[in-house]
């Protein structure tokens, strides 16, 4: 199983809800990220796990909270979020971090926050 | 600082015609570099990668790039275009110490019929 899968595909969520992204790999890679992309923008890096412990939080606002449950899944917990957090959310793994690899990307959710 | 330059945002070639994407990087270190391409509403596919060793690198739908230390560039190309190559390409350098990559702008290519 060579693919990064992530549910829901699309989301739409209000101003005060609670929701939250998953994303799954069984391909055995130790490091996860997730990613926001903006129309017409490449992915920017928001959070990376490396052993299911947070590596990087670029600055992201708290509103945004990831999990990382196990080394199969990686969660994405949304919150009072803005409309501007409308965009499509990327998860992607590699084998491990610090190693130069190619990142594994799943199809993303596409999120609407109205 | 690493930094990743797509200067061309949008290209169109006829189905059939050559292609060349255009990438230069910016970074300290040995880089590792990327192409991705990406579907309309897709996640990122890996079309190649450079580590070291030979500088043109063989991808997937007969894509190849060359790495050419002394422009400090990594371009995409193709010699020969289908419609289903129409999508948003990206150019990325990786970070050793963090897997942390750094993105081009994209560019986005049309293929005339």
């Amino acid at each position: 199983d060579t693919e990064v899968t992530q549910t829901p595909k699309h989301l739409v969520m209000g101003m005060t809800n609670k929701k939250s992204l998953k994303c799954e790999q069984h391909m055995g890679h130790r490091a996860m990220y997730w990613y926001k992309q903006k129309a017409k923008k490449p992915p920017e890096l928001m959070f990376v796990y490396s052993y299911e412990k947070l590596s990087i939080n670029e600055s992201v606002p708290s509103r945004f909270s990831p999990e990382c449950p196990n080394s199969s899944l990686l969660n994405l917990h949304l919150h009072a979020l803005q409309p501007e957090d409308s965009a499509l959310y990327l998860c992607a793994s590699s084998p491990m971090l610090g190693q130069g690899d190619e990142q594994f990307f799943g199809p993303g959710t596409r999120l609407t926050v109205l | 600082a690493q930094s990743v330059t797509q200067p061309d945002i949008h290209i169109t070639v006829s189905e059939g015609a050559s292609l060349e994407l255009r990438c230069n990087y910016s970074y300290g270190a040995t880089p590792y570099l990327f192409w991705y391409v990406q579907s309309p509403g897709q996640g990122l596919q890996l079309l190649l990668k450079y580590f070291s060793g030979d500088t043109l690198v063989q991808g997937i739908k007969g894509f190849e790039a060359e790495f050419k230390r002394s422009q400090s560039s990594f371009n995409l190309r193709k010699p020969s275009v289908h419609w289903s190559d129409a999508a948003e390409y990206f150019c990325a350098v990786g970070s050793y110490n963090f897997n942390k990559f750094y993105f081009g702008s994209g560019t986005k290519l049309n293929v005339k019929p």
